[in-house]
């Protein structure tokens, strides 16, 4: 059984200029969420996607976006880059069902110049 | 508006002694409480979690409780050893339909000493 892998584990991009990143999930999972963790804070939710279908989104801007395919990967794509979008970016899978822990992955540091 | 607190940025213990680490939390749909680990350049990992019909919930030396009139939760470390020192996520879910959308603390960073 495999675990959530992320790539990149590190980018630099310039201010303005978009970004993908992306994940696969942990085998067996549905569900994948994508959090954002600045400097010091906990991680904080941008959106959910169950089976392909966004499933809940938190308070970040629509230039935030994602994907889920049908083998239940993601990607995370961020377009207009500011600098506070600097910060260390994680995917979760899950079963998706309501109380289920969900499994991180080793997350990408993204870093905007 | 920070709907899980974890007051206590660091805590230092020893060896083989219990770490107690406390989290609060405001919103009263939350039916749903879990601990990650964090090590530095590593995702955070599942320790242990409890839903809100109990009140204490045991894995090995890892034991949390539930108080939901206070609000408040915290993890027990017994005992205490160096592999443990990281930091600390509590989180929460149930606010929304949505299935595992975590609102986390802030983070408390264990040390455990020598």
């Amino acid at each position: 059984e495999t675990g959530v892998t992320q790539s990149p584990t590190h980018l630099i991009k310039t201010r303005g200029q978009q970004v993908t990143l992306r994940c696969s999930s942990q085998s067996g999972h549905n569900t994948v969420s994508w959090y954002q963790q600045a400097l010091g804070q906990g991680p904080q939710f941008i959106f959910q996607y169950y089976r392909e279908e966004e499933n809940g989104r938190g308070n970040f801007p629509p230039r935030f976006s994602g994907l889920q395919f049908p083998n239940y990967s993601s990607e995370l794509n961020v377009n207009a880059l500011e600098l506070d979008d600097s910060a260390l970016y994680l995917c979760a899978s899950s079963f998706g069902g309501r109380y289920t822990e969900a499994f991180f992955g080793q997350g990408t540091r993204l870093t905007v110049v | 508006d920070q709907q899980v607190k974890q007051n206590s940025p660091s805590l230092s213990v020893q060896e083989g002694r219990i770490s107690i680490l406390n989290c609060d939390y405001t919103n009263s749909m939350f039916d749903y409480f879990l601990w990650y680990k964090k090590y530095p350049a590593e995702g955070p990992t599942f320790l242990i979690s409890i839903s809100s019909i109990k009140d204490k919930n045991e894995d090995g030396r890892f034991t949390v409780f539930l108080n939901k009139s206070a609000k408040h939760l915290s993890l027990h470390i017994v005992p205490s050893q160096p592999g443990d020192s990281a930091v600390y996520f509590c989180a929460a879910s149930g606010d929304t339909g949505t299935a595992s959308k975590l609102t986390f603390g802030t983070g408390t960073r264990l040390q455990v000493t020598l």
